[in-house]
């Protein structure tokens, strides 16, 4: 497709099991992006991609999280050990380039539930 | 600390009437202001966004006006319509994109 696509749509795990979500971003876009979206809180930045580049991991919210970026393409978010504080949409975005005015196209996200 | 403010969190406008929604900053090195319309089940989707260098950009029924002294900016959709019920949000950028809450819109037929 055109478009970035994650999977799973949804999950629902246990407290305490870990998980994997995937992005296939847009083909040729450089920069891919993580986001957390929790219910009233908007978009919270986790993790950022660009090229061969070190990841900006500063947004990630504890050690339990962490994700790759294989052959500059598919990203995989895992979370270790889940909370059901981590249930939430976790959206997924990529761009062309990380310029500033680069527009981000974001997938549909992964509802993670956390029971 | 949150660095884009965006307000109302929900809206109710009736059919053919303005929407408002209003956002502040506090960085002044954001240089880039968009706007994201999100529906149901969706990811996100760029609607519309502006440079401080401007003061008004208009797109359809869409308009952002930016106030760089007041470091706030805004919103209109004019004649909304049923199809623009969704959730808006607010985005700031320097390095990355900071988002604000979120609006929920919904526009009565």
């Amino acid at each position: 497709g055109a478009g970035v696509s994650q999977s799973p749509s949804n999950k629902v795990t246990e407290k305490g099991k870990d998980v994997e979500l995937r992005c296939d971003p847009i083909s040729g876009h450089t920069a891919l992006y993580w986001y957390r979206q929790s219910l009233g809180q908007g978009l919270e930045f986790l993790i950022y991609f660009q090229g061969n580049s070190a990841p900006d991991k500063s947004g990630l919210p504890s050690d339990r999280f962490s994700a790759e970026r294989t052959g500059g393409s598919v990203s995989t978010l895992t979370i270790q050990r889940t909370q059901q504080e981590d249930s939430a949409v976790y959206l997924c975005a990529s761009s062309r380039y990380s310029g500033r005015q680069d527009t981000q196209y974001f997938g549909p996200g992964t509802r993670l539930t956390v029971l | 600390q949150q660095q884009v403010k965006q307000s109302p969190q929900s809206l109710i406008v009736q059919k053919g009437g303005i929407s408002i929604i209003n956002c502040a900053y506090e960085n002044t090195a954001f240089d880039y202001f968009p706007w994201y319309q999100q529906f149901p089940g969706k990811g996100p989707a760029l609607l519309i966004a502006i440079r401080p260098d401007v003061s008004e950009k208009k797109e359809g029924r869409f308009t952002i006006s930016f106030n760089k002294s007041a470091k706030q900016f805004s919103l209109h959709i004019m004649d909304s319509q049923p199809g623009d019920s969704a959730t808006y949000f607010c985005a700031a950028r320097d390095d990355k994109i900071i988002f604000g809450k979120g609006t929920r819109l919904h526009i009565l037929p």
